[in-house]
């Protein structure tokens, strides 16, 4: 049973283009995650998501983020007009169900921006 | 707001020897779930262990165990007989109705031969 996968591992970004993460969950698991880990600190909570609905995205920031996890396919974490203060190891993680179960994590997407 | 605190930036330990790492955090729920999970430097983010906090017994899972008082709104994460590859930053976390999880600043494990 595969984990759950995230791509790229790495990506790079110059100031003001778009950054696309992707994460596929464990087999089985409808429930999603997106983390955001700055370096020396621990993970910030970003959005909660299940197949085509968002339910928390309180911490997201407001502008130029966005995430959707569609019926069909990989949740998408998506980041436009990056800067440099958006580099950050981006995790993402699955349950089965939502507050009762572990949440399970990929190996993360490393965003630098040049 | 609910907040995770773990107060040792960085631990040391004899290989083979026990370790003992400290985690408070305040909530006013009576009912979440409690996380440690370990991030080596491959930066992979594993879990070592879980506590329900409706459940009195503390868990174990092999060399690993806590001491979970809650009164005391404490949840600390003990490793017997250390091993090299348990070198990592370890985390403590928090779980409520919000279903988000709530981390501590972590506490980075090191481990000498």
């Amino acid at each position: 049973n595969a984990g759950v996968m995230q791509n790229p591992r790495h990506l790079v970004r110059r100031r003001g283009q778009e950054a696309r993460l992707r994460c596929s969950p464990m087999k089985g698991h409808s429930h999603v995650y997106w983390y955001r880990q700055l370096p020396e600190e621990g993970l910030k909570f970003m959005v909660y998501l299940q197949k085509e609905n968002i339910i928390d995205e309180s911490g997201m920031p407001k502008e130029r983020f966005s995430a959707e996890f569609p019926k069909e396919g990989p949740s998408i974490l998506r980041i436009q007009q990056v800067v440099r203060g958006d580099s950050a190891a981006y995790f993402c993680a699955s349950s089965q169900s939502a507050w009762t179960d572990t949440q399970y994590f990929g190996p993360g997407t490393r965003l630098t921006v040049l | 707001a609910q907040t995770v605190t773990q107060s040792q930036p960085e631990m040391s330990v004899q290989e083979a020897e026990t370790v003992t790492l400290s985690c408070t955090y305040d909530t006013s729920e009576s009912d979440y779930y409690l996380f440690w999970y370990k991030q080596p430097p491959s930066r992979q983010m594993i879990l070592v262990i879980r506590q329900e906090a409706y459940k009195q017994q503390n868990a174990t899972e092999n060399r690993f165990s806590v001491n979970f008082q809650k009164a005391a709104k404490s949840f600390s994460l003990k490793i017997s007989d250390s091993q090299l590859g348990d070198a990592a930053m370890y985390f403590c976390s928090f779980m409520d109705s919000n279903y988000q999880l709530i981390w501590g600043a972590g506490t980075k494990l090191i481990i000498k031969p």
